[in-house]
């Protein structure tokens, strides 16, 4: 089955204590990208990648971190978290670029206190 | 300012009524695109529409893009419980850039 695959689906971390999460799509998608969703805000893009070693920022980068050494991979690292990093994460892939639409994963729940 | 309003924020119908909300900006875009988010899950994409009064239909659903290329709408017909969802428009700009989107509730 075609698909985008996060995990953990939900986090509870503490502030400061590094952590990673993954994303794995089978499609052999060339576009990645992370978004987090806040009530109110919507969907709002962190990083993306256009391809392997190719990754920039989106509109919110700021306390992310993210690489592509694989096609397939695509994780989101936060290297010293905080609560206001606290959020629903998406990650999503598309076959060439945005114009294609993307496919999202189902999400990860972020707590951090 | 929001480069896309969605309206309305929320809305709750009863089971078998029609309705249709709204993607605005006074921004011109090459396309747009509309998905539906259900509880507990990501976003799923609907449909791309790309030429000025473009219109799409998929079954009770009809996405119809304005003349200008600056707004869409979203009309369902007899809505049914399953419609339930966060419905969501977005443009391509350096990537896709989303509305806050439109909450959704049908009652049966």
């Amino acid at each position: 089955e075609a698909q985008v695959t996060q995990n953990p689906r939900y986090l509870i971390t503490v502030t400061g204590k590094k952590l990673t999460v993954t994303c794995s799509q089978n499609m052999n998608h060339e576009y990645m990208s992370w978004y987090r969703q806040d009530p109110g805000l919507g969907l709002r893009q962190i990083y993306y990648s256009m391809n392997v070693e190719v990754t920039d920022k989106g509109d919110v980068p700021e306390g992310y971190k993210v690489s592509r050494k694989e096609k397939r991979n695509f994780p989101l690292i936060l290297e010293s978290p905080s609560p206001n990093q606290t959020s629903l994460y998406f990650c999503a892939s598309s076959l060439s670029g945005p114009f294609h639409g993307y496919t999202f994963g189902s999400g990860t729940r972020l707590t951090v206190v | 300012t929001q480069l896309l309003e969605q309206s309305p924020q929320f809305l709750s119908i009863q089971e078998g009524e029609n309705l249709t909300v709204y993607c605005n900006s006074s921004s011109v875009f090459s396309s747009l695109q509309w998905y539906r988010q259900e509880p507990g899950e990501g976003p799923v994409l609907l449909v791309t529409v790309v030429t000025g009064g473009e219109v799409k239909k998929l079954k009770r659903l009809t996405f119809q893009f304005g003349d200008a290329r600056k707004d869409s709408s979203l009309h369902i017909t007899a809505a049914q419980p399953g419609d339930t969802g966060l419905y969501l428009c977005a443009v391509t700009l350096n990537n896709l850039f989303f509305g806050t989107g439109t909450r959704l509730t049908v009652i049966p």
